[in-house]
């Protein structure tokens, strides 16, 4: 079951720089997009979401695109700090359900 | 700042012994959910709970799996009788809105479950 897919399982960018996190899927019934910042040994952390209905939904650092003809969607953080360093899901749910579907995760290292 | 409580941290048991994992979700939260992560593979949802019953379940929530609000705070996965394929990391998560609102579900730090 590959509704949700990380394409990148790692990314590596210099402090101060645009990290850009990539997720697609295949399910057109998904209505609503999340992603999660992970560290080891610990639970996903919510970062930013977005609904089906917007195109772009910032959050300081973090900004989330859409695009539903694609089926694509990622996260621009801006600038990358050390502390940004983690493993990163995206996860979607569909309408009439919140179950979240969960991609495999990418780890961005963010190095000085 | 109100977070998802877990206990244990991590748990080991023998194959076929029953075991009991702890959730306490925010307060003010209405729906609970547990997922599950083998080493290695991407975040599963295991089930759904609102107003007292199960609102969802995936295939893997067989009937060796079961969930219970005991009281106002706790949120319970019960294994009857493990199996060396339960070995994973537990997480409960809870949101105050379920689907047809914002579905930010926040997270528990996990339990890990190891079954030897």
């Amino acid at each position: 079951d590959q509704q949700v897919k990380q394409n990148s399982p790692s990314l590596s960018v210099q402090e101060g720089r645009i990290s850009i996190l990539n997720c697609d899927y295949t399910n057109s019934m998904f209505d609503y997009f999340l992603w999660y910042k992970k560290y080891p040994a610990e639970g996903p952390t919510f970062l930013i979401s977005i609904s089906s209905i917007k195109d772009k939904n910032e959050d300081g650092r973090f900004t989330v695109f859409l695009n539903k003809s694609a089926k694509h969607l990622s996260l621009h953080i801006v600038p990358s700090q050390p502390g940004d360093s983690a493993v990163y899901f995206c996860a979607a749910s569909a309408m009439g359900t919140d179950k979240l579907i969960f991609g495999t995760g990418t780890r961005l290292q963010v190095f000085p | 700042e109100p977070e998802v409580t877990q206990t244990p941290s991590h748990q080991v048991t023998q194959m076929g012994q029953e075991v009991i994992l702890r959730c306490v979700p925010i307060s003010n939260h209405l729906y609970f959910y547990w997922y599950r992560q083998i080493l290695g593979q991407k975040v599963e949802f295991l089930v759904s709970f609102y107003n007292n019953e199960i609102s969802e379940k995936s295939e893997i929530f067989d009937d060796q799996f079961s969930v219970e609000r005991p009281d106002g705070s706790n949120f319970t996965l019960k294994i009857r009788s493990t199996k060396l394929e339960d070995s994973a990391m537990y997480f409960c998560a809870s949101t105050r809105v379920g689907s047809g609102g914002s579905n930010e579900q926040f997270f528990g730090p996990g339990t890990r479950l190891t079954v030897l």
